[in-house]
């Protein structure tokens, strides 16, 4: 089994639709991540949580939710898709270093 | 302003052959490096971690080099294998406030043809 294993995998939805990423782990790590990946923009931070009680911004929050129900689960939120969020969405824990798993490929259509 | 940088942007070059990627940073202050490997589709995999005092780090055919004097991180692939085709991302940690802060180059997109 994937250490840290994200459904969808993929995902099509319409503007205006709410839509939850989810996301749990298996490396018994408190941090996890959520980055949204562009073509030729690298890794954004959304958000991150060094605990169940501890959220915190990244640099891209706006217009994304987050909930971390337990240390092994973490989940991502739009709460109202927009086109520009089309994007591949990786959720991550770290513990020596960065495990990432396979990511959503969200498009908002 | 804490940045990295990797060129070239993208590299095909033919099975057998070596080649060596860039990574340099203006991060400060350095904690650690980081090179990785995403395939399509997949999550990045971590290849090596470095840090200030280390200069060089290999797994496997996989290569990495650190001159933390000049700020600058290379990746040398020995012997390519058609695999090797991926995105290769650097990323380099630093320490602000006592937290520590990753920042992730845009990558380099590899192929490897037959």
């Amino acid at each position: 089994d994937a250490d840290v294993t994200q459904t969808p995998r993929n995902r099509i939805t319409k503007t205006g639709k709410r839509i939850m990423l989810e996301c749990s782990q298996t490396k018994g790590h408190d941090r996890m991540y959520w980055y949204r990946q562009d073509p030729g923009l690298g890794l954004q931070l959304i958000y991150y949580s060094f605990d169940v009680k501890d959220i915190n911004k990244g640099e891209i929050s706006d217009g994304y939710s987050v909930s971390r129900q337990a240390q092994a689960k973490f989940s991502l939120s739009l709460e109202s898709a927009i086109p520009n969020q089309t994007a591949l969405y990786f959720c991550a824990t770290r513990g020596q270093g960065y495990t990432f798993g396979s990511g959503t490929r969200l498009t908002v259509v | 302003k804490n940045q990295v940088e990797q060129s070239p942007q993208s590299l095909i070059i033919l099975e057998g052959k070596n080649c060596t990627l860039q990574c340099n940073y203006t991060v400060s202050p350095f904690s650690n490096l980081r090179w990785y490997k995403q395939d399509t589709g997949r999550g990045p995999v971590s290849l090596t971690i470095m840090t200030f005092s280390e200069n060089t780090k290999s797994n496997g055919r996989y290569t990495a080099t650190l001159d933390a004097d000049t700020k600058q991180s290379s990746l040398h692939i020995t012997a390519s294998q058609l695999s090797d085709s991926a995105s290769y991302i650097c990323v380099v940690s630093f320490t602000t406030s006592g937290t520590y802060k990753y920042i992730f180059g845009t990558g380099t997109r590899l192929k490897v043809l037959a």
